[in-house]
């Protein structure tokens, strides 16, 4: 089954402690995507990969960092997470990053930073 | 920057009422996406629209992209509570790479 695969899918920890949340498309996509989602605010975008080693900032880079060593993987690294990054953060990825292919969305991580 | 705005932010109706989702973008878009996000659940591509003027129907629900392909809308006709939830527009920005979502419009339905 085409799928994108997130984990864990609930997470709760405490400012300053690392981690990461992994994100996995079976697709053989080359355009992933980082987002998250808060009240009122919509999706917004944190990194995109246009292809492996290709990875650029979104509209709300600040505090995370990505990596693309493997086409199928492109995992989300809060290295110092902190109250303001709790959000429910989708992973998406689609055929290409020409903006034409339709994403196809992971079911989420919802994030509590205490 | 290039800014995607839709309207209205939260729409509740009667079971059987129409509604509308309008998104506007501060720059013309090569193209238009829109999905579907259920209660709790992560959005869903519902459909694209390229062409200047275009008109597509699925089922009830009939997406619109604006003449000068700055506008898009979502009209559903009658609707069910299975229509609960959020839909979003979404354009690519102008250099690529990104998909700038709406803030999107959250239905609710009243059986």
């Amino acid at each position: 089954e085409a799928q994108v695969t997130q984990n864990p899918r609930y997470l709760i920890t405490v400012t300053g402690k690392k981690l990461t949340v992994t994100c996995s498309q079976n697709m053989n996509h080359e355009y992933m995507s980082w987002y998250r989602q808060d009240p009122g605010l919509g999706l917004r975008q944190i990194y995109y990969s246009m292809n492996v080693e290709v990875t650029d900032k979104g509209d709300v880079p600040e505090g995370y960092k990505v990596s693309r060593k493997e086409k199928r993987n492109f995992p989300l690294i809060l290295e110092s997470p902190s109250p303001n990054q709790t959000s429910l953060y989708f992973c998406a990825s689609s055929q290409t990053g020409t903006g034409y292919n339709e994403q196809f969305f992971g079911p989420g991580t919802r994030l509590t930073v205490l | 920057g290039q800014q995607v705005m839709q309207i209205p932010q939260y729409q509740h109706v009667q079971e059987g009422e129409d509604f509308t989702t309008y998104c506007n973008s501060s720059t013309t878009l090569s193209n238009i996406q829109w999905y579907k996000q259920r209660p709790g659940g992560h959005p869903v591509f519902l459909i694209q629209l390229v062409k200047s003027g275009e008109v597509k129907k699925q089922k009830r629900l009939t997406f619109q992209f604006g003449e000068a392909k700055k506008n898009s809308s979502l009209h559903i006709t009658a609707t069910q509570t299975t229509d609960v939830g959020t839909y979003f527009c979404a354009g690519p920005n102008n250099q690529g790479g990104k998909l700038i979502f709406g803030q999107g419009t959250e239905l609710s339905v009243k059986p």
